[in-house]
């Protein structure tokens, strides 16, 4: 199906483990982004990525890596889980990353809660 | 430091009856505004932007105005329908970055 798919939808890990959040889009979008969405903050950038095998980082990178060796994929590990990665997880594309007309299409979230 | 700021954490209107959202960004640098909605269990989906070169931007039922000078937007939303029940994300982007307000929860009684 065309759009954007995160998976897992649900994951729960115990603190210092390794977890890799999924995310395929199939509009062949340049860029891509990954936000976490806590109460009271809204959704903040994590990293982001211009096109395969370029990434930087975003407001809130620490704690977390990324890659994107193919244009459709973009992955976000947490390489050490800590409680305060406790989260919904959103990942997003869009077509440009000019700030002037950047809509972005977000996939339906990975709720990861880290015990 | 929260650059896009909605100051309402929630808003209750009855059907038919305006909503209006607020929002306020503390950015010069920010030119394009965003509106998008959330669903539970759902992602953000875009509603509706305004550039910073004109002052409203109409769709429908929902309606964008943006004060530069007060650094303020807002979203008018008439006539209000139970459907529109969902959380609000302000968004403002410029000089390449974006960034989201907290959200407002919109609930529309019947």
């Amino acid at each position: 199906d065309a759009g954007i798919t995160q998976s897992p939808r649900y994951k729960i890990t115990e603190t210092g483990r390794q977890v890799t959040l999924m995310c395929h889009q199939t509009w062949s979008h340049s860029y891509m982004f990954w936000y976490r969405q806590d109460l009271g903050h809204g959704l903040r950038l994590i990293y982001y990525s211009a096109a395969a095998d370029i990434t930087d980082k975003g407001e809130v990178p620490d704690g977390y890596v990324v890659s994107r060796s193919k244009t459709e994929n973009f992955p976000l590990t947490l390489e050490s889980a800590t409680r305060s990665q406790t989260s919904v997880y959103f990942c997003a594309s869009s077509r440009t990353g000019s700030s002037r007309a950047n809509v972005l299409t977000f996939g339906a979230g990975s709720r990861l809660t880290v015990l | 430091d929260q650059q896009v700021k909605q100051n309402s954490p929630s808003l209750s209107v009855q059907e038919g009856r305006i909503s209006i959202l607020n929002c306020d960004y503390t950015n010069s640098m920010f030119d394009y505004f965003l509106w998008y909605k959330k669903y539970p269990a759902e992602g953000p989906t875009f509603l509706i932007s305004i550039s910073s070169i004109k002052d409203k931007n109409e769709d429908g039922r929902f309606t964008v105005f943006l004060n530069k000078s007060a650094k303020h937007l807002s979203l008018h939303i008439v006539p209000s329908q139970p459907g529109d029940s969902a959380v609000y994300f302000c968004a403002a982007s410029g000089n390449n970055d974006m960034r989201f307000g907290a959200g407002t929860r919109l609930t529309v009684k019947p």
